[in-house]
């Protein structure tokens, strides 16, 4: 599976968009972006995943760019509770994989 | 009604100890998984079932079992607990092996294991 590069730590203003950033250069065609995040003490928790169009749901966008190297999770409208380790990962379609979480990025929502 | 459930959530055991934890999904998926969680906060994934069938083993010791008794249930047992073994033990589960067609995992509570 590709690597995945995220910032360590960012922060957003309560009611303001949050964009996160992650960069996956070695992706593969075949691999899927797929977002989790992890709020303190909690399992992670799945959020949105895509291969290479956009996609949209009721937590998230996910921006991919057209050449797929790198990707964009959008919180249209961050709150306190969406403050959490954000991960980004690759995974391909195909079975035998490894997936590891890195170390993601902490977004703190300020008020 | 919880998706995933692990037990217990909190295990603290002496050394060299064997203990084991549960797991359980009520989504009717036919994977699961096990991942570690380091002081270090990087998850990285253990063993994977597919219909209980044991598809992935990460370089995982052999102290560490799973039994997977049917598609719902996922255990782990370690033997002779080790000081390293301290961490975070998430169960997770999906409806097919991660990736393929990009199916979404869902995750337990988690497990916090302290070897003293």
């Amino acid at each position: 599976d590709a690597k995945t590069t995220q910032p360590p730590s960012m922060d957003c203003a309560e009611g303001r968009a949050a964009n996160l950033p992650c960069n996956h250069s070695t992706i593969s065609g075949n691999e899927y972006v797929y977002w989790y995040r992890q709020i303190h003490s909690q399992g992670p928790q799945y959020i949105i995943h895509g291969l290479k169009n956009n996609e949209t749901n009721e937590m998230a966008s996910l921006i991919i760019t057209e050449d797929r190297k790198s990707s964009t999770l959008i919180l249209p409208h961050a709150t306190l509770r969406d403050t959490a380790v954000y991960y980004c990962i690759v995974s391909r379609d195909t079975g035998g994989f490894k997936t590891i979480f890195g170390a993601g990025t902490r977004l703190f929502v300020k008020a | 009604d919880t998706a995933v459930s692990q037990t217990p959530k909190y295990l603290v055991t002496q050394m060299g100890n064997d203990k084991s934890i549960k797991c359980e999904q009520n989504l009717g998926h036919d994977t699961m998984y096990w991942y570690k969680q380091d002081s270090k906060k990087f998850l990285k994934i253990m063993f994977s079932y597919n219909n209980k069938e044991l598809i992935i083993n990460e370089t995982v010791p052999n102290r560490f079992s799973p039994k997977s008794p049917d598609k719902a249930h996922l255990n782990l047992h370690i033997n002779s607990l080790e000081l390293g073994d301290s961490a975070v033990y998430f169960c997770a589960s999906s409806q097919e092996l991660l990736g393929f067609k990009g199916n979404e995992q869902f995750f337990g509570p988690g497990t916090r294991l302290t070897v003293l």
